[in-house]
């Protein structure tokens, strides 16, 4: 199984402030991806990375933007936080085939 | 506009009975779909998954099935078992697009012992 982490796992940040969120994965895999879950939504996608500086939007970008300078880091970051940006987000790798795994996630409140 | 959906937020089921569980989407460039678990503080696991070629893919006591006609596929699981207690989540990818997967809302299984 690919290592997949993600920091921080928990974070309350004020509103207006700039947050990062830092996903890693052990192995070279070239297929990263960005979520937010919330209820009601499922998981949808905001960001993926197909390669170093290879990115594009996902489905609820707006507000987001991305990072990815090593094969192995794909950073997310909320430019100006709002309280619609509370929520978990997870970070995935697609390892093989059509599936991802995924990181533990990190829970975000913006308040 | 959702194009992958689970209509049922929750389901209940006892211990040794099937539970099913169904999803339904609109796209029709959909090729692959999968199931996801999630536990609670945790991240989504995958599951079981299917190819549009197929309408059965069968793995140990978890069962997927697909009706392209229908556009509609449905995660069966028998004999449930109170550890499969958790969160469903559908998804779907369509070539192209770094395949994308595009989930649903989650159905929430909960097999009483």
């Amino acid at each position: 199984d690919a290592g997949i982490t993600q920091s921080p796992r928990h974070k309350v940040t004020e509103t207006g402030t700039p947050v990062t969120l830092r996903c890693h994965q052990t192995e070279n895999h070239r297929y990263m991806y960005w979520y937010r879950q919330d209820p009601g939504h499922g998981l949808r996608l905001i960001h993926y990375s197909y390669g170093v500086k290879d990115t594009d939007k996902g489905e609820v970008s707006d507000g987001y933007s991305v990072s990815r300078s090593k094969t192995e880091d794909f950073l997310l970051t909320l430019e100006s936080a709002t309280s619609s940006q509370t929520s978990v987000y997870f970070c995935a790798i697609r390892e093989t085939g059509y599936g991802y795994t995924f990181g533990s996630g990190t829970r975000l409140t913006v308040v | 506009d959702q194009q992958v959906k689970q209509n049922s937020p929750s389901l209940s089921v006892q211990e040794g009975r099937i539970s099913i569980l169904n999803c339904d989407y609109t796209n029709s460039m959909f090729d692959y779909f999968l199931w996801y678990k999630k536990y609670p503080a945790e991240g989504p696991t995958f599951l079981i998954s299917i190819s549009s070629i197929k309408d059965k893919n069968e793995d140990g006591r978890f069962t997927v099935f697909l009706n392209k006609s229908a556009k509609h596929l449905s995660l069966h699981i028998v004999p449930s078992q109170p550890g499969d207690s958790a969160v469903y989540f559908c998804a779907a990818s369509a070539s192209g697009s770094a395949r994308q997967l595009t989930f649903g809302s989650g159905t929430q299984l909960t097999v009483l012992p």
